[in-house]
């Protein structure tokens, strides 16, 4: 089955741009979502279809998907972007969606 | 508001059967799938499969296929998942999602608060 890779940590400082990567063959040709997840919460959509925003989500945000890697952006991140985040990429294969295994990041 | 309420936690014996619900409201429930996201103790999100409740077609995924089982009720707007037979290896969070779904694309935009599974043996 398909599968994609995310760094398990990535560090920011408050206020500069924290980039998290999603790896997988050809991974450009297929559909990517990006959810957001602090402890104790239900998860949060943050990125659809590569780079669209759901209503309410800050601009910071944004996404990126080329060749074989999707790129989740935060930029001037902010401590409230503390948290776990995982890729969604669309299989062909089973017709369905696959996870990244998530990027805890920390703003420090 | 659109919201996913479920069911309370639940705990059960290794070999019981479950199952948790996932009830809609503040969009008409019939227009949008519903899925279903495990999350194992301290571990990442699992995508399980969707269900449209309008007539009930369901996708699972290979790893879950045979496993489980799910259900709606579109009358009290209401999504099931179930189990016949729980093991120890089910206990996990498990998390309803509001899914958008194209040609090859699928989003989860709301999600429910998640229900807890413990299963001992």
């Amino acid at each position: 089955s398909y599968e994609v890779t995310q760094p398990s940590s990535v560090s920011v400082s408050p206020g500069q741009t924290a980039s998290i990567s999603c790896s997988g063959d050809n991974l450009g040709d297929t559909d990517v979502c990006w959810y957001q997840q602090k402890p104790g919460q239900s998860p949060v959509l943050v990125i659809y279809q590569e780079t669209k925003r759901p209503s309410g989500i800050p601009e910071r945000f944004s996404g990126s998907n080329s060749g074989n890697t999707a790129t989740l952006t935060i930029s001037g991140t902010q401590a409230m972007d503390e948290a776990d985040y995982y890729c969604q990429a669309w299989d062909i294969g089973t017709a369905g969606v696959v996870f990244g295994g998530g990027t805890k990041l920390t703003v420090l | 508001e659109v919201q996913l309420v479920q069911s309370r936690a639940e705990v059960k014996k290794s070999g019981e059967s479950l199952k948790i619900s996932c009830r809609g409201s503040g969009y008409t429930f019939t227009t949008y799938w519903i899925g279903w996201v495990r999350q194992m103790p301290g571990k990442g999100l699992e995508w399980m499969g969707v269900i449209h409740p309008h007539d009930s077609d369901t996708r699972y995924s290979p790893s879950f296929r045979g496993q489980v089982i799910f259900s709606a009720d579109k009358s009290i707007s209401t999504a099931y998942l179930q189990w016949s037979s729980v093991r120890a290896s089910d206990t996990a969070i498990y998390f309803c999602a509001r899914t958008k779904t194209g040609t090859t694309s699928l989003s989860m935009d709301v999600w429910g608060q998640g229900t807890t599974v413990t299963v001992s043996s």
